[in-house]
């Protein structure tokens, strides 16, 4: 049975590119949550999908916007980079409708922004 | 708003001794408490939690937590640890456990364990 898996693993972007992640959820599950972690830090909630929508979103500006797709998978977007947006991007599956309200965590994203 | 407070940021133990992390939250109501651990490159393993009933949960890996309510407390323990057990320790709570799951996790900044033989 296939965690949560994301990709790419390690990503290095310039200041104000653009850049894209990815994650698949667990087996059975349909919501995604993605948090970002600073180093030295615990993470922090972006948002969370279910049912394609944005259901529940932290504290971050619009730079940082996301998308589910009919098969539950996730991307993660974030716009016009900069120095601070460097972390480990963690996405989350779990499985509200089967009662399981565990988040179940992928290995992340380490994002460096030079 | 909630917040949690994980007041050691390294603790360093003798392997086979016992091990106490501590967790304190603020929120009005009881909240659902959550314990995270997190190796080197890897993401985040739930320990344990608690949402409601017995206050003393049990958990993987030998790890148990009391909640603690009269302290806003949820500190985390284990009787005898191992080498493995080094690692990132994230204590979380969220306040709306709803048909949607986790609304959304907020977390302490982390307590590093280090383990001496």
């Amino acid at each position: 049975d296939a965690g949560v898996t994301q990709s790419p693993t390690h990503l290095i972007k310039t200041r104000g590119q653009q850049v894209t992640l990815r994650c698949s959820p667990k087996s059975g599950h349909d919501t995604v949550s993605w948090y970002q972690q600073a180093l030295g830090q615990g993470p922090q909630f972006i948002f969370q999908y279910y049912e394609e929508e944005e259901r529940q979103r932290g504290n971050f500006p619009d730079r940082f916007s996301g998308h589910q797709f009919p098969n539950y998978s996730s991307e993660l977007n974030v716009n016009a980079l900069l120095l601070g947006d460097s972390a480990l991007y963690l996405c989350a599956s779990s499985s509200p409708r089967t009662g399981d309200y565990e988040q179940y965590f992928g290995p992340g994203t380490r994002l460096t922004v030079t | 708003a909630q917040s949690v407070t994980q007041p050691d940021i390294h603790i360093t133990v003798s392997e086979g001794a016992s091990l106490e992390l501590r967790c304190n939250y603020s929120y009005g109501a009881t909240p659902y408490l959550f314990w995270y651990v997190q190796s080197p490159g890897q993401g985040l393993q739930l320990l344990l939690k608690y949402f409601s009933g017995d206050t003393l949960v049990q958990g993987i890996k030998g790890f148990e937590a009391e909640f603690k309510r009269s302290q806003s407390s949820f500190n985390l323990r284990k009787p005898s640890v191992h080498w493995s057990d080094a690692a990132e320790y994230f204590c979380a709570v969220d306040t709306a456990i709803s048909n949607f799951g986790n609304e959304k996790l907020t977390f302490g900044t982390g307590t590093r364990l280090t383990i001496i033989p």
